[in-house]
């Protein structure tokens, strides 16, 4: 079957840390991955997506970067965390018109 | 790029009660999708629709093509029913991923 795996669940990061937020997809291949961001009252933005290994597109300018170092792995990441980083962050992949989602990690930035 | 709007942003209804959870987009799309996320903030898929109705438990979603929108509706309301629910869409316009809506805040009363 088709699962999507994101973990934490929950993080709780100071300041200026680094940060890695990983994505696991199993029971397909070559799928598009998304990283998306729900920041406080607003609704869910798409920060960046994958069509495939080393490919990465951007949608919107920030602090954080992403990876694709295999096929079904998909990476999150900050330098240096800054307060405005906190948020719930939600990984996806599709393949066609259907998608399916991670469960989310919250992360307070403090 | 498609704009979804949800209404209303907050509900408030006392167990027992039918809800009803409004969606409409602004391009034409190939299907939706209503999520749920507790408080929590974990990410739960509930439907993906093209067409029609679809009946899961207690939640039923709907979707009419020709108007561009979608309704999410839960009979028998239970307290355990309290979350946010969200409704996404292609975004449509050339570029990759969904749009998401900024969600409906539904809280049931015992």
């Amino acid at each position: 079957s088709q699962t999507i795996h994101q973990w934490p669940a929950t993080l709780v990061q100071p300041v200026g840390s680094p940060l890695s937020l990983e994505c696991t997809v199993e029971g397909t291949s070559n799928p598009n991955l998304y990283w998306y961001r729900q920041a406080a009252g607003r609704g869910l933005q798409l920060l960046f997506y994958s069509v495939g290994i080393g490919q990465i597109s951007s949608e919107v300018p920030q602090n954080l970067s992403a990876s694709r170092p295999q096929d079904r792995q998909f990476i999150l990441s900050s330098k240096k965390l800054l307060l405005s980083d906190s948020g719930f962050y939600l990984c996806a992949w599709s393949r066609g018109s259907g998608y399916t989602f991670g469960s989310g990690t919250r992360l307070t930035v403090v | 790029k498609n704009e979804v709007e949800q209404s209303p942003q907050n509900l408030t209804a006392q167990e027992g009660e039918f809800i009803t959870i409004n969606c409409s987009y602004s391009v034409g799309i190939s299907a939706l999708h209503w999520l749920q996320q507790h408080p929590g903030g974990g990410i739960v898929s509930l439907f993906m629709l093209s067409s029609g109705k679809k009946k899961h438990g207690r939640l039923i979603a709907t979707i009419n093509i020709q108007e561009k929108h979608s309704s999410l509706h839960i009979t028998a309301s239970h307290p355990r029913d309290s979350a946010v629910y969200i409704c996404a869409a292609p975004a449509g316009g050339g570029a990759d991923g969904l749009t998401f809506g900024k969600g409906t805040h539904l809280i049931i009363q015992p």
